[in-house]
């Protein structure tokens, strides 16, 4: 599967804009670039995703590098609620001798802090 | 509209029993994947179901097993308890089994083995 690297853990203050990192050098061409948060006892949930364009939506923005082997997603004012661990994630299919499927493989993510 | 839910929330098991844990997809969704969360990890992956099939599966013993029935709710059996094993359970929900469609979690069953 392939990887990806954040860092362990960022601070940011509550209405600043918050970049959070991902890199992921061996990303093939069909992996798409997943974002998900999980505040605690909670279960993961999803923020965003995209392939190749930046993708903007209610929650947040991904910028995409050109050569895909980095994203940054973007909280564009950061809220106390938006403390959480985000994960980035190459979501991959692997195709079997009769089915195929798709899985979301997790790393440890980046321990977002929000500040008030 | 109900989102991703799972049953029990919390289960106390001893050593060597067997466990059932229980996922309704979100409404429309026909896959569901499964997860364990260990304390201060992210989840793994275990395994996915999309039409009834388990369709990919992660690294995990027999010991754990699944099902997917007709109406999409799916069942997570885990036999022969070991205290490794205790954890977050989570279920997640997708239409179709592909890369680009967002997945819906619940929030997760609790197990813990003594």
């Amino acid at each position: 599967d392939a990887k990806t690297t954040q860092p362990n853990s960022m601070e940011s203050n509550e209405e600043e804009p918050v970049h959070l990192p991902c890199n992921h050098s061996t990303i093939s061409g069909t992996d798409y670039i997943h974002w998900y948060r999980q505040l605690p006892s909670q279960g993961p949930e999803y923020v965003i995703h995209g392939l190749t364009s930046n993708v903007n939506n209610r929650m947040a923005s991904l910028a995409i590098a050109e050569d895909r082997k980095s994203s940054t997603l973007i909280l564009h004012r950061a809220t106390l609620r938006d403390a959480a661990v985000y994960y980035c994630i190459l979501r991959d299919v692997k195709f079997g001798a009769e089915t195929s499927g798709s899985r979301l493989t997790f790393g440890e993510g980046t321990q977002l802090t929000v500040n008030p | 509209d109900a989102g991703v839910t799972q049953s029990p929330t919390h289960l106390i098991k001893t050593r060597g029993q067997q466990v059932t844990l229980r996922c309704s997809p979100k409404s429309g969704h026909d896959t569901v994947s499964w997860y364990q969360q260990a304390l201060g990890q992210g989840p793994q992956f275990i395994f996915q179901y999309y039409e009834e099939e388990e369709r990919q599966r992660g690294n995990f013993p027999d010991r754990f097993s699944g099902h997917q029935f007709p109406n999409y709710s799916s069942e997570l059996n885990v036999n022969a308890l070991l205290l490794g094993d205790s954890a977050l359970y989570l279920c997640a929900s997708s239409l179709g089994s592909g890369t680009n469609t967002e997945a819906f979690f619940g929030q997760g069953t609790r197990l813990t083995v003594v």
